[in-house]
């Protein structure tokens, strides 16, 4: 699975949009960019994936550069709630290498 | 809607002794994933299983065992306890190896 790069740590205000980037520059053209976040201590959460088309869900959006080389995660209107750790991850959808490879993450602190 | 569900939720052993960890995936789901969080690490695959196969394996030390039963719900044995393997375990399913949805976690600590 090819490796990430994220910012270990960033701040933003309650109520602002959260961008939170990610490197995947050795990407391969059958692997998505899936994002999970872990809330202190409990079980990671899924919160979207995507190939190459941006892609929105009830929690955030996901812009893919059209290389793919790089990823941004939104969070429209962040809370209190959302600050975890947010991680990224590249890896083929089915079949391939199934396990998630948790690198790093970025540590998002949502202030009120 | 169901969730993954892990027992227990903590568990405290003595070094050398032996522990049992179960997940119940969600309905439906055929594949099940486990990993181990040390303090202050980040999640870490530990071993898979797919239609009661084992489908992957991580760094799984060779005292831990685990496999899925027909009922898809799965376990992780783990003897000769260390104080190293003092960790969150948290177990993943899905369907047909597509999103991993985890469950809250087994908080072991060994003493």
């Amino acid at each position: 699975d090819a490796k990430t790069t994220q910012p270990p740590s960033m701040d933003c205000a309650e109520g602002r949009a959260a961008n939170l980037p990610c490197n995947h520059s050795t990407i391969s053209g059958n692997e998505y960019v899936y994002w999970y976040r872990q809330i202190h201590s409990q079980g990671p959460q899924y919160i979207i994936h995507g190939l190459k088309n941006n892609e929105t869900n009830e929690m955030a959006s996901l812009i893919i550069t059209e290389d793919r080389k790089s990823s941004t995660l939104i969070l429209p209107h962040a809370t209190l709630r959302d600050t975890a750790v947010y991680y990224c991850i590249v890896r083929v959808a089915a079949g391939g290498s199934e396990k998630l490879v948790f690198g790093k993450g970025t540590k998002l602190t949502v202030n009120p | 809607a169901a969730g993954v569900i892990q027992s227990p939720r903590h568990l405290i052993k003595e070094k050398r002794e032996t522990a049992t960890l179960k997940c119940y995936p969600i309905p439906r789901h055929d594949t099940v994933y486990w990993y181990q969080q040390g303090p202050g690490q980040d999640p870490q695959f530990l071993i898979s299983f797919y239609e009661k196969m084992q489908s992957d394996k991580g760094s799984i030390p060779d005292r831990f065992s685990a496999q899925q039963f027909s009922d898809y719900h799965s376990e992780l044995n783990m003897s000769s306890l260390e104080l190293g393997d003092s960790a969150l375990y948290f177990c993943a399913s899905s369907l047909a190896k597509n999103i991993q949805y985890f469950g809250a976690g087994t908080r072991l600590s060994v003493l």
